[in-house]
């Protein structure tokens, strides 16, 4: 079974600094990894993605993440915050690339933003 | 790119009416759709996995005879909360996969829903 957890359920930071939003997964097999940015009342957009290949992605906005196998991790970063980054964050894995394979996805709890000026 | 339309935005009605929302993909075929149910200051949980063509597929615990989908078309899922009650009002999502039946997933803008 697949699972993600983002830690921490709320991050604020200063306009300029950097974004780090956490997220760990558990899959069984190699798993496909996004991540998705929510602004309120709005469904979800899609910031990145990994599948197989670099383990450094790059995404929308300037945001990048790492797969990092040994850690079971996919960190999403952002060298400089900007005020229009506050949004809430997820995490997702999916076990397959199609349908065929489960195209499910799981989601981590999400992560809020804030952006201080 | 790929782009998903969710109707209506915003529904308000009376405890007891059915609601039909609609989930359609704009510019490509989407053989599988998703339905998310997502609470405030929640993640989105997945309600169930739409087919065309065939019946759709529940996720644990959820009603079947509450929450029905069709997906009579490729390029139209819908989700009918049946007989709704103040319990059901939450934010509705659904999604698709492109036009290759692939991911990433494509999300439409949602749907809230409020039961008086």
């Amino acid at each position: 079974a697949q699972s993600v957890t983002q830690l921490g359920s709320h991050v604020s930071v200063s306009e300029g600094a950097l974004v780090l939003l956490r997220c760990n997964y558990s899959s069984s097999v190699p798993p496909y990894l996004f991540w998705y940015v929510q602004y309120p009342n709005q469904g979800l957009q899609l910031l990145l993605k990994y599948t197989t290949g670099a383990t450094l992605v790059k995404g929308i906005n300037g945001f990048e993440a790492e797969f990092k196998k040994s850690e079971t991790s996919f960190h999403l970063t952002k060298p400089s915050a900007h005020m229009s980054d506050a949004a809430e964050y997820f995490c997702a894995v999916s076990v397959g690339w199609d349908y065929n394979q489960g195209g499910k996805l799981i989601f981590g709890q999400g992560t809020e933003l804030s952006v201080k000026p | 790119g790929a782009v998903v339309s969710q109707h209506p935005s915003r529904v308000i009605c009376k405890s007891g009416t059915s609601v039909k929302i609609e989930c359609r993909s704009l510019d490509f075929q989407a053989t599988t759709m998703f339905w998310y149910r997502q609470f405030p200051k929640k993640s989105l949980m997945l309600m169930a996995t739409s087919n065309e063509g065939s019946k759709a597929t529940y996720e644990q615990g959820v009603e079947k005879d509450k929450f029905l989908i069709n997906h009579a078309s490729l390029t139209l899922s819908t989700l009918t909360v049946t007989s709704a009650h103040p319990e059901d009002s939450s934010f509705y999502i659904c999604s698709a996969l492109d036009r290759e039946g692939h991911q990433p997933q494509h999300f439409g803008d949602g749907t809230r829903l409020s039961i008086l």
